[in-house]
């Protein structure tokens, strides 16, 4: 069975903290892509890798990072974790190009305390 | 402006009936795609059903069709026979271009409930 795996379901962190969102997808994808979900504004994304170091921005990267040394791995940095970064962080990978859609992983819910 | 829009921010629906939740876009690109995912309350994201710009039926997937109206430029989703599992989060999603690293917009979801 075909995966995308979060390392976390749930994290709790204190502001200030770097976190790491780890995400591992089995499918041998090309793109991976990060993904924050909050109540009334979907999904938005944060930033997407279309190679292994490559590295491109979304629609909201300030205050995260993030690293793609292996193709199977992409991995959401949050340099120095805030309150307002409480949310659930969806990670995806897909085929680079054609119909395919995305696969999901569970999510991780973080919580900045 | 908004990519995709789906304006029921939440709808109920009686177990058997049809439901249909809206979703409008707004692409310049002849070249795109339309996705629909179901969040259930565990979390997980599970694609439904797909339309490309260029297909000339609408889609269907078992109790879900695609009404795609192009000029219109909405591609609402009809759940037919409504079952309590169908309780859960939709998203619309849309993919512009072939070649833009799959990269997709979502909507801000509808939340359907589906009544015993």
């Amino acid at each position: 069975d075909v995966k995308v795996t979060q390392s976390s379901r749930y994290l709790v962190k204190r502001t200030g903290e770097k976190v790491f969102l780890e995400c591992v997808q089995d499918m041998d994808h090309e793109n991976m892509f990060w993904y924050r979900q909050d109540p009334g504004l979907g999904l938005r994304l944060i930033y997407f890798s279309y190679d292994v170091k490559m590295k491109e921005k979304g629609d909201i990267p300030e205050g995260y990072s993030v690293s793609r040394e292996k193709k199977e791995r992409f991995s959401l940095i949050l340099e120095s974790a805030s309150t307002n970064q409480t949310s659930m962080y969806l990670c995806a990978s897909s085929f680079q190009r054609g119909r395919g859609g995305y696969t999901f992983g569970s999510g991780t819910r973080l919580t900045v305390v | 402006a908004q990519k995709i829009t789906q304006t029921q921010p939440g709808m109920f629906v009686q177990e058997k009936e049809a439901v249909t939740l809206d979703c409008t876009y707004d692409t310049s690109d002849p070249s795109y795609g339309l996705f629909w995912y179901k969040q259930p309350s565990s979390g997980e994201m599970i694609f439904l059903i797909y339309q490309g710009s260029y297909d000339q039926q609408n889609a269907t997937e078992g109790r879900y069709s695609l009404n795609f109206q192009k000029a219109r430029k909405s591609a609402n989703l009809v759940i037919s026979a409504s079952q309590l599992g169908d309780s859960a989060m939709y998203f619309c999603a849309m993919r512009e271009g072939p070649d833009n690293f799959n990269k997709f917009y979502f909507g801000s979801g509808t939340k359907l409930n589906v009544k015993p």
